[in-house]
């Protein structure tokens, strides 16, 4: 069975400090994919990143960067210089690239991020 | 935005009602989803359809069913609604490069 863990609940920290988001998973499969989602106050779910499990490079996009390690069996996410709009729920998910019956995602519970102005 | 809409946006009803949700895409993407979001718990998986007619169960099933009649609608039915089912429902379809992308939710209230 799949198993994603965000272990941080809550983190809260001032507008333009560095913040990392941590995920740990579980799987059997050797092939698999790994995703970030973002949700905003206002509810809907914004899809961030996709990583497969053949690929450990890390990626930067702006202010995001993600750092995947199989070793670790993790995928974090660090937000550099935080801004107010990046409070939101954080969510890590885990696939398992069966692509005959779809690719189902098994989520981890999220991480709640209040940044202060 | 990958073309998904939800309805009802919001929804009460009375325990032991039939309640159905609908999911719209206009994408014309195989597949389809249906999931839960509950504090505490993220997002579990409903039920899934990999085509017309096609579906499957997944992590959290019992009470509800689907049907996909069309490519671009997916139901969610709850046959007999009950105070547990209160939750926010999300639709998702699969884009390629298996991401799935999410509809904008369907908040259920179950009295």
């Amino acid at each position: 069975a799949q198993k994603v863990t965000q272990a941080q609940t809550e983190i809260s920290v001032v507008e333009k400090e560095d913040v990392t988001l941590d995920c740990v998973y579980e799987t059997r499969d050797t092939t698999y994919y790994l995703f970030w989602y973002k949700q905003p106050p206002s509810g809907e779910l914004v899809f961030l990143i996709r990583r497969n499990s053949f690929d450990e490079q890390n990626e930067i996009s702006g202010r995001y960067s993600w750092n995947f390690q199989k070793s670790t069996s993790s995928f974090n996410f660090t937000i550099t210089a935080s801004q107010v709009v990046d409070s939101a729920v954080y969510f890590c998910a885990l696939s398992e690239a069966k692509k005959s019956s779809g690719d189902k995602l098994t989520f981890g519970t999220g991480t709640r991020l209040a940044v202060r102005p | 935005d990958a073309g998904i809409t939800q309805s009802p946006r919001h929804k009460v009803t009375e325990t032991g009602t039939p309640v159905t949700l609908r999911c719209h895409q206009t994408e014309n993407h195989r597949y389809m989803y249906w999931y839960r979001q509950d504090p505490g718990h993220g997002l579990r998986l409903i039920h899934y359809s990999y085509g017309v007619k096609d579906t499957d169960k997944g992590e959290v099933s019992d009470g509800y069913s689907v049907s996909r009649s069309k490519t671009e609608d997916f139901l969610l039915t709850l046959e007999s609604a009950t105070s547990s089912q209160t939750s926010v429902y999300f639709c998702a379809i699969s884009a390629r490069e298996e991401t799935q992308y999410f509809g904008p939710g369907t908040r259920l209230l179950v009295l």
